[in-house]
Order: structure tokens, then C-alpha cells, then sequence
């Protein structure tokens, strides 16, 4: 079935760049997606991008796809101390009309100021 | 309301004992899912809605966890004879179209 990979830990100074990478292995995956959880709270949806596109950029996120290493990579520019939380990659997995998203193990952000 | 909600936010129980956890879905989203969270651990799918299809129930653990959605809209995720190992957070998502699922706050689970 369907596997999505990332690392689990990431520390960043405050004003550095921080860059989380996600692996999968559904080459069908139509929606790729980025999660954010904060302590106690649920995920939120920080961004998508389609699988027919390589970058999609929304204010300090950019989202970088590499289809033919299935790759998945989320860059927070100007990282801030409220940056600091879980980051989940997912993917769609579409069979006969259902929608089914897997989710990575999540990789854990930590600034430093 | 405005988003997905949740309840309890965190219930404790003995081991043994049976639980209900409820989600109420945004309105007019035809999907439902959930997931368990456990400690330091990634999304779990547990159990998937969609419309008036059969649910997926792939991803349930075991037998002793069963999930229903009355008239389309609030889900009930039940344990029955609950053991420590069950202990985790359980989030609940609706979405409308594929490209976004909304997240409720989850109901943290302990079972002593």
C-alpha cells in the first residue's frame, strides 16, 4: 500500500530557512499536502499542490514536487519561533471514487531564537 | 459551527470499560475520517465515510473498535472493553472535495 516517509526531528535558528523533506510511493497520488499541528491542537491545512505541478509558493511556504523521485519538500522562509511545531506530509490515494490520505510520521520543527 | 468539533476533549477511563467519542463534521461535508495519534507516532487511519457508501473500515485495529454516521452528518467512534494500548489521541476530519480535510481538535484518550 501506499507509504509516505519523512524525517522525524528538524532544528532551525530563528531567521534561517527551514526545509522539511517527505518521500512517497504512490505514483499516483493526485494531491500532495501539508499539515501543521500545534501542541494539543488538530492539523491544519497549510498548503496542496497537484501532482501536475513542480512549485507552489504562498507567502514564506514553498512547496517543491519531484514526481519521478516521488519526492515532497516544504521550505518555511524566515523561520519563526511560531513556526515551531509537527509538519505532516500527506497524499491522496484514489480507488473507485473514494479518497483515502496518508500521512507521514511528521517531522518535529524546533527554532531557536 | 464553523469548523469540525469534537467531544470529550479528553476522557479517561479504566481499562475494560467502553468509550464514546463523537464528531461533528463541518456542514454538508460528505466525508468523514478518522484517525488515531498516538504518542510520537504519525496518523493512524482508522475508519472513512463517504456519502452513503459503505464505510472503509480498513484501518480499524481490531474488532473492539466499531465508528457509525447517523444521517450523513455526526459519527460516533466506540471501544469497546478498552486497553492501555488504546490510549492516543483520535482527530476527526471532514472534507467536501479532495483537496482539503479539516481537522477537529481531537479527544485525548487515556486508559488507565
Amino acid at each position: 500500500g501506499e507509504d509516505v516517509e519523512q524525517s522525524l526531528f528538524l532544528s532551525v535558528r530563528e531567521g534561517d530557512s527551514s526545509v522539511i523533506n517527505c518521500t512517497y510511493t504512490d505514483s499516483s497520488s493526485t494531491y500532495l499536502y501539508w499539515y501543521k499541528q500545534e501542541p494539543g491542537a488538530g492539523l491544519q491545512l497549510l498548503t496542496y499542490i497537484f501532482s501536475n505541478m513542480d512549485m507552489k509558493q504562498d507567502q514564506r511556504l514553498t512547496v517543491l514536487l519531484n514526481k519521478k523521485d516521488k519526492h515532497l519538500s516544504l521550505r518555511i522562509a524566515d523561520t519563526q519561533t511560531g513556526d515551531s511545531a509537527i509538519y505532516f506530509c500527506a497524499a491522496l490515494a484514489t480507488t473507485s471514487g473514494t479518497y483515502k490520505y496518508i500521512f507521514g510520521t511528521g517531522t518535529r520543527l524546533k527554532v531557536l531564537a | 459551527g464553523a469548523g469540525v468539533s469534537q467531544s470529550p476533549s479528553n476522557k479517561v477511563t479504566e481499562k475494560g470499560k467502553d468509550v464514546e467519542l463523537r464528531c461533528d463534521p463541518i456542514s454538508g461535508h460528505t466525508a468523514l475520517y478518522w484517525y488515531r495519534q498516538s504518542l510520537g507516532q504519525g496518523l493512524e487511519f482508522l475508519i472513512y465515510f463517504q456519502g452513503n457508501s459503505a464505510p472503509d473500515k480498513s484501518g480499524l485495529p481490531s474488532d473492539r473498535f466499531s465508528a457509525e454516521r447517523t444521517g450523513g452528518s455526526v459519527s460516533t467512534l466506540t471501544i469497546q472493553r478498552t486497553q492501555q494500548e488504546d490510549s492516543a489521541v483520535y482527530l476527526c476530519a471532514s472534507s467536501l472535495n479532495p483537496t482539503e480535510q479539516f481537522f477537529g481538535p481531537g479527544t485525548r484518550l487515556t486508559v488507565l
